[in-house]
């Protein structure tokens, strides 16, 4: 069973640093497929910041690419987001995702395994 | 980028009725590559359904999507009490991947 559970402060000051991380169980994150953060504002709709490949082909939101930084850990079964200058803005529920395609070799790309979701707010 | 708008935002129904819920794409979505989820108060987003039509693991038949180009479809055939939630389509194109606004299913 993939379980996928995120991990980090549930609040950071303006101008700070969001880092959360994603552990992953069930699967290895190198097998294969690739893995997504998506966020949530309270209230509103899903998010999509990036999504990575453990060997470090990472594609980006066009909206966060400069302020978002990713590493992985293959040994833990971990990946992690680091999210600079935060604002009230990134106030969010952040969820891990495992993305997968039903057709190999074809773009037909969703989520099918996420997390619970951790609320990281952005507070003084 | 592909922009997703969803229709209507917020359906009011009762139980045992139809759902039908739109999601059309700014631009032509690669083949058939749409997703939907549906997320409850709470919790995760749960995908339903994968390229446009086929139902993910354990999704009762009472779901099913359709629509291909720039017009899809979620249809709930007749709405059990637990299906009261919100539901997001996805699609993937230029390496980008975007969600919909998102539609209400509410209780009438």
């Amino acid at each position: 069973q993939v379980q996928l559970q995120e991990s980090g402060p549930g609040l950071v000051k303006p101008s700070e640093t969001l880092s959360l991380t994603c552990t992953v169980s069930g699967f290895s994150i190198s097998g294969g497929y690739y893995w997504a953060w998506i966020r949530q504002p309270p209230g509103k709709g899903l998010e999509w910041i990036l999504s990575l490949y453990h060997s470090g082909n990472t594609y980006y939101s066009p909206s966060l690419r400069s302020r978002v930084t990713i590493s992985v850990e293959t040994s833990k079964n971990q990946f992690s987001l680091n999210l600079t200058s935060v604002t009230a803005a990134d106030t969010a529920v952040y969820y891990c995702a495992r993305v997968v395609t039903a057709t190999p070799g074809t773009p037909d790309y969703y989520f099918d395994y996420w997390g619970h979701g951790t609320l990281v707010t952005v507070s003084s | 980028e592909v922009v997703l708008t969803q229709s209507p935002g917020t359906l009011s129904l009762s139980p045992g009725e139809r759902a039908t819920l739109s999601c059309r794409a700014s631009d032509s979505v690669i083949s058939r590559y749409l997703a939907w989820y549906q997320q409850k108060p709470g919790q995760a987003p749960r995908l339903l359904i994968y390229g446009a039509s086929t139902r993910a693991t354990g999704i009762p038949d009472r779901f099913s999507g359709s629509g291909s180009g720039t017009d899809f479809t979620l249809t709930i055939s007749r709405l059990e009490p637990e299906d009261f939630a919100v539901y997001y389509c996805q699609q993937y194109g230029g390496s980008l991947w975007t969600f919909g606004q998102g539609s209400k299913v509410e209780i009438k």
